[in-house]
Order: structure tokens, then C-alpha cells, then sequence
């Protein structure tokens, strides 16, 4: 397994859709986990932390399945400002760096 | 917003020559990054350092070389660019407490001819 994979995309959606996107990792030992989001030609910016089950801010939910060594995101009410680029963040084995996803590439059109 | 500078933005210039991209953060975190990310691909890590005069390279090879004198600032350098150094290069830096929080900087675009 990948040390973090990610379906790429891209996910067309209309406003107001509900997405979700899931991210498997390998380090079974990894307590921290992050999404990311990437605008076009931009520097990534943390979206969500994730240090237990799981996390909701506003229209976005991550959730944490350590089990089957997966994290998901959930985008409900879709915006056109949501279109972005979403980076699943995990650390590495030896706990030392970040490793980051290619990423799911996201568009909400009207 | 993070407070985490990079110069310059964006770099246009010749095969051979030396180049240092500039990295600088006010706010005292003692880790920082330097990764490399061509256009639609994922962010690979080429350096980082943990804090005054610990460097150490990452997990893509790069010919590039980096120091940290200063906590504020972890310069890269290119002794000799090459039309392969063409890259996006993000500088990042990491909040102390264990969080693995990164803020990045806006990054530098090199385009060598």
C-alpha cells in the first residue's frame, strides 16, 4: 500500500451537492491526520485536523477509520468556491515529515 | 495567515547560473520545509530542518542545498540551474507543540531556459 493514496478525480458537481472523498494511508501508527486544500497555481492551506474519530467545521466533516486505514472527507452544500484541489496530509513512519496525497481535484459548477 | 514569505515569486533565468530562493517566517517555529511541485502533481519534500544549523534532505533528491543559520530563515540554493530545475518550490514551516500543523508560503515558480 501507497504511504497515502488518493482517488485523483476530478469530481464534477453541481452547487449544492454533497461530496465525499476518501484517502488510505499505510503508517498504521499515525495519530494525526490533515486535509488540505490547493487552489490552482496557490500554496496548499490547511482545511482539517484530525487527531480522533473525526472532525466537522461548518459543511465539511472528516471522519477517521483506523481499522481500515482510511479518512474521508465530506463536502455537503457544495459551493463554486469549494472547486479546489483537496490534499490528504499524513506523517511518515518515522514520524519525521509530512507525506501528501496527489490529491482530489474538485469542481462545483451552477 | 501564516506569516511566511518567499522571494522572489516567480524566476525566469539562463542554464548555469546560481540561483538562492529566499524563505522567511516571524513566527518562531522551529521546523521548516522546502518542497518541490510540478504543475498537477503531488508535493515532494527535498529538505527540511529542524531548527538552527539541523539541515536534512527529504525524500525526492534534488541538487539543490539549503542552510539554517537563523530560525527565521532557510535559504535554498541552486549552484547551477538546469531547464530540469523548472518547478514550483513551496518553503513551509510548522507550529511546535507536536500539532504537524505546516503553513506555507506562497511560493516560487523557476522557469530555467
Amino acid at each position: 500500500r501507497k504511504e497515502v493514496e488518493q482517488d485523483p478525480g476530478p469530481f464534477n458537481v453541481p452547487e449544492g451537492a454533497t461530496v465525499a472523498f476518501n484517502c488510505t494511508y499505510s503508517n498504521s501508527a499515525s495519530q494525526s491526520f490533515f486535509w488540505y486544500r490547493q487552489d490552482c497555481r496557490k500554496e496548499p492551506k490547511l482545511l482539517m485536523s484530525v487527531y480522533s474519530s473525526g472532525n466537522e467545521d461548518g459543511r465539511f466533516t472528516a471522519q477517521l477509520n483506523r481499522a481500515s486505514q482510511y479518512i474521508s472527507l465530506l463536502i455537503r452544500d457544495s459551493k463554486l468556491s469549494d472547486s479546489a484541489t483537496y490534499l490528504c496530509v499524513v506523517p511518515n513512519q518515522a514520524g519525521t515529515a509530512l507525506i501528501f496525497g496527489k490529491g482530489t481535484t474538485l469542481s462545483v459548477s451552477s | 495567515e501564516a506569516d511566511i514569505y518567499q522571494t522572489p515569486r516567480y524566476l525566469v533565468i539562463g542554464t548555469g547560473k546560481k540561483i538562492t530562493l529566499e524563505c522567511s517566517q516571524t513566527m518562531g517555529h522551529d521546523k521548516m520545509y522546502w518542497y518541490q511541485q510540478d504543475p498537477g502533481m503531488e508535493l515532494h519534500l527535498i529538505h527540511y530542518s529542524y531548527g538552527v544549523n539541523s539541515t536534512e534532505k527529504g525524500d525526492l533528491s534534488s541538487e539543490s542545498t539549503v542552510s539554517r543559520i537563523r530560525t527565521e530563515h532557510f535559504p535554498l540554493t541552486l549552484e547551477s540551474a538546469r531547464p530540469s530545475h523548472t518547478s514550483q518550490y513551496l518553503c513551509a514551516s510548522e507550529t511546535a507543540g507536536g500539532t504537524d500543523t505546516q503553513y506555507f508560503g506562497p511560493g516560487t515558480r523557476l522557469t530555467v531556459l
